[in-house]
C-alpha cells in the first residue's frame, strides 16, 4: 500500500542554523506534497504544500523541493528560531485519504 | 476564517463504554476524515467519508468504529465497546475536494479510557 517515510525522527539545531527534512513517498500517482506543523497539544497545521508541476516552494524562512524521479520531497527552514521548534509531518496522498509521515521532532536551541 | 470544530475536546470513559465524537467541517468542503494519534505518535489514518458514504478505511478502523453524518452539518464517529489502547488524539478534518487537497484539521478529541 501507500507509505510515506520520514527522517530524522528527531533534529535539534542551533537558533538561526537550517533545518532539513526529508521524506520519500511510494505511489506515483502522488502530485500533492503539504507540510504540518503540529506544536505540542495542539491540531496539525499546514505551513506549506507543493504540487508536482513544480520542484520547489518557498515561503519566506520555509521551502519545499521535489523530486518526483526519486519520489522524494523535503522540508527546509533557514534562520531558525526557538518558536520553530514543534514537530512537523509530512504527508502524501494515497487513495481517499491522506498519508502522514511518522514527523519529525524539532528541537531549535536558543 | 472558516475553521473545523470538533467536540468535546476531552472525553474521560470507562472500558466498555460507547463514546460519540462529534465535528463540523467547514462548510464548503465536501470530504470529510477522522485520524487518530495516539500520544507522541504519527497521525494514523481512520476513514474518509464523501457523499454521505465512507469511501477509504483504514485497518484501524474496525467495526467497533462508525462515522454517520446525521444532518447537513455533523460528521460523527461511534467507538463502541472502548479499550484503552483506543485512548488517544481524534481528529476530525475536511477538504474542499478528494484527493491531492489539503485537510484541514480540528482542535480535536482527547479521549482517555479508564
Amino acid at each position: 500500500g501507500e507509505n510515506v517515510e520520514q527522517h530524522p525522527s528527531t533534529l535539534s539545531v542551533q537558533e538561526g542554523d537550517s533545518a532539513v527534512i526529508k521524506c520519500t513517498y511510494s505511489d506515483s500517482a502522488s502530485n500533492y506534497f503539504p507540510w504540518y506543523k503540529q506544536e505540542l497539544g495542539k491540531r496539525p497545521q499546514l505551513i506549506i504544500d507543493i504540487r508536482s508541476n513544480v520542484g520547489e516552494k518557498k515561503d519566506q524562512r520555509i521551502a519545499v523541493t521535489l523530486n518526483k524521479t526519486a519520489k522524494h520531497f523535503s522540508l527546509h527552514i533557514t534562520e531558525t528560531q526557538p518558536e520553530d521548534s514543534a514537530v512537523y509531518f509530512c504527508a502524501a496522498p494515497g487513495g481517499f485519504k491522506t498519508i502522514f509521515g511518522a514527523g519529525t521532532r524539532l528541537f531549535v536551541k536558543a | 476564517e472558516p475553521e473545523v470544530t470538533q467536540t468535546p475536546s476531552h472525553q474521560v470513559t470507562q472500558m466498555g463504554q460507547e463514546v460519540i465524537l462529534r465535528c463540523v467541517p467547514i462548510s464548503n468542503h465536501l470530504y470529510f476524515y477522522w485520524y487518530r494519534q495516539i500520544l507522541g505518535q504519527k497521525v494514523e489514518f481512520l476513514v474518509s467519508f464523501y457523499n454521505n458514504e465512507i469511501s477509504e478505511k483504514s485497518e484501524i478502523f474496525d467495526d467497533q468504529f462508525s462515522v454517520e453524518r446525521p444532518d447537513g452539518s455533523n460528521f460523527t464517529l461511534k467507538i463502541r465497546s472502548t479499550k484503552l489502547e483506543d485512548s488517544a488524539m481524534y481528529f476530525c478534518a475536511s477538504s474542499e475536494t478528494g484527493r491531492r487537497n489539503t485537510i484541514y484539521f480540528g482542535e480535536g478529541s482527547w479521549l482517555t479510557v479508564v
